[in-house]
């Protein structure tokens, strides 16, 4: 089975700071692993995944994620934090053995973004 | 831009209730997926459809839940007898192939009373 942990529930940050949200996972085999953003009222959008190959991966919006398998860590950053980054940030993993690309997700961050 | 499309936004419904959650997934995509969220707890993986059926399922989708792909566009998910605890946010999401991204719906909010 496979298990994802995010540290914090809520960060907070002012702009123009550094934003780092943390996650941890358990897997049995190497697992892809990806960050969503929820907006107020939106859906789940990908914001990263990584899956083979180089282990930082960059995304959208200025976000990149590194995967370090030592750790068994996937942890999000962004150099500086913008007011438009306070929204819910979800990290997941997927089985590629599986046959039903299903995501297992973590608890959220929600990320405030203070002027 | 395509997008998952789910309606309801908000469905309230009676204890005991057969409930329908519709989807419309992005057109030329082959694998569809329903998750839900109660309020406070994660999001949680509960089927994924490929080919007009089920290619896995999460212990919460007992009998009483089903999907169906009626009509080549929507995408649905029945709950037979609704409970208390089935108070949640479902997501609908579809994706092109097994391992692309996952595309999310807004989600359709549930509230058993």
């Amino acid at each position: 089975a496979q298990s994802v942990t995010q540290l914090g529930s809520h960060v907070s940050v002012s702009e123009g700071a550094l934003v780092l949200l943390r996650c941890n996972y358990s897997s049995s085999v190497p697992p892809y692993l990806f960050w969503y953003v929820q907006y107020p009222n939106q859906g789940l959008q990908l914001l990263l995944k990584y899956t083979t190959g180089a282990t930082l991966v960059k995304g959208i919006n200025g976000f990149e994620a590194e995967f370090k398998k030592s750790e068994t860590s996937f942890h999000l950053t962004k150099p500086s934090a913008h007011m438009s980054d306070a929204a819910e940030y979800f990290c997941a993993v997927s089985d590629p053995r599986a046959a039903g690309n299903k995501l297992t997700f973590g608890g959220g961050t929600r990320v405030l973004v203070k002027p | 831009e395509p997008e998952v499309t789910q309606t309801p936004s908000h469905q309230v419904t009676q204890m005991g209730q057969e409930v329908i959650l519709r989807c419309v997934p992005i057109s030329n995509h082959l694998y569809f997926y329903w998750y839900r969220q109660i309020l406070g707890q994660k999001v949680e993986f509960l089927v994924s459809f490929y080919n007009n059926e089920i290619s896995e399922k999460s212990e919460i989708f007992d009998d009483q839940f089903s999907v169906e792909r009626p009509d080549g566009s929507n995408f649905t998910l029945k709950i037979r007898s609704t409970k208390l605890e089935d108070s949640a946010m479902y997501f609908c999401a579809s994706s092109v192939g097994l391992y692309t991204e996952a595309f999310f719906g807004q989600g359709t909010r549930l509230t058993v009373v």
